[in-house]
């Protein structure tokens, strides 16, 4: 069975400062795994996905996330944090089966201080 | 541009009631897929279709049924809506190794 876990329901950065959004999956077989925003009243969007290729993942917006399977981690970081980044992330997390279910994350909060 | 809608931003409902939320998507792909999201409990999924006619149960189907009479469109029904049902209601597909998610309906069941 997958599990994904992200530590932190909320986190404040100051702008300009570091982004890091913790994600740690469980899963059986190699893992997708996925990093989604949701800005205030809207749906998902995909902001960056590990589907076994580079374990350095660029996404949109400047944020990365490091696969490391020795960690069973995924954490999601940008360098310098801007006020638009402010929103909701969900790490997910589905098995290369085929099936595209996502089993995902309850969610961090990040909240950009001026 | 990939595109799946959903019929209603927002809705409001009174307990009871028959409520029917739509999903169109224009990838033609089988899979669909109906998720409540709720503060603190992330999304959980609700109902899956793999293909038209066809439907599993997630991991939160009481209370709920969905219909899938074409291919592009993926209904979800409370059958009779109770105030525990209030919630964000969030439709997706994939293409590429990847879910786009609708816009999301806020239903509130008054």
């Amino acid at each position: 069975a997958q599990s994904v876990t992200q530590l932190g329901s909320h986190v404040s950065v100051s702008e300009g400062a570091l982004v890091l959004l913790r994600c740690n999956y469980s899963s059986s077989v190699p893992p997708y795994l996925f990093w989604y925003v949701q800005y205030p009243n809207q749906g998902l969007q995909l902001l960056l996905k590990y589907t076994s290729a580079a374990t350095l993942v660029k996404g949109i917006n400047g944020f990365e996330a490091e696969f490391k399977k020795s960690e069973t981690s995924f954490h999601l970081t940008k360098p310098s944090a801007h006020m638009s980044d402010a929103a909701e992330y969900f790490c997910a997390v589905s098995d290369p089966s085929g099936t595209y279910k996502y089993i995902f994350g309850t969610g961090t909060r990040l909240k950009v201080l001026a | 541009d990939v595109k799946v809608t959903q019929s209603s931003r927002y809705l409001v409902k009174r307990t009871g009631e028959k409520v029917f939320l739509e999903c169109v998507q224009d990838m033609d792909h089988e899979n669909m897929f109906w998720y409540r999201q709720d503060p603190g409990l992330g999304l959980r999924l609700i109902y899956f279709s793999y293909d038209v006619k066809m439907k599993e149960k997630g991991d939160i189907p009481e209370g709920y049924s969905v219909s899938r009479e074409k291919k592009e469109r993926f209904s979800l029904i409370l059958e009779s809506a109770s105030t525990n049902q209030t919630s964000m209601y969030l439709c997706a597909s994939p293409k590429n190794n990847e879910q786009f998610f609708g816009p999301g309906t806020r239903l509130t069941v008054l």
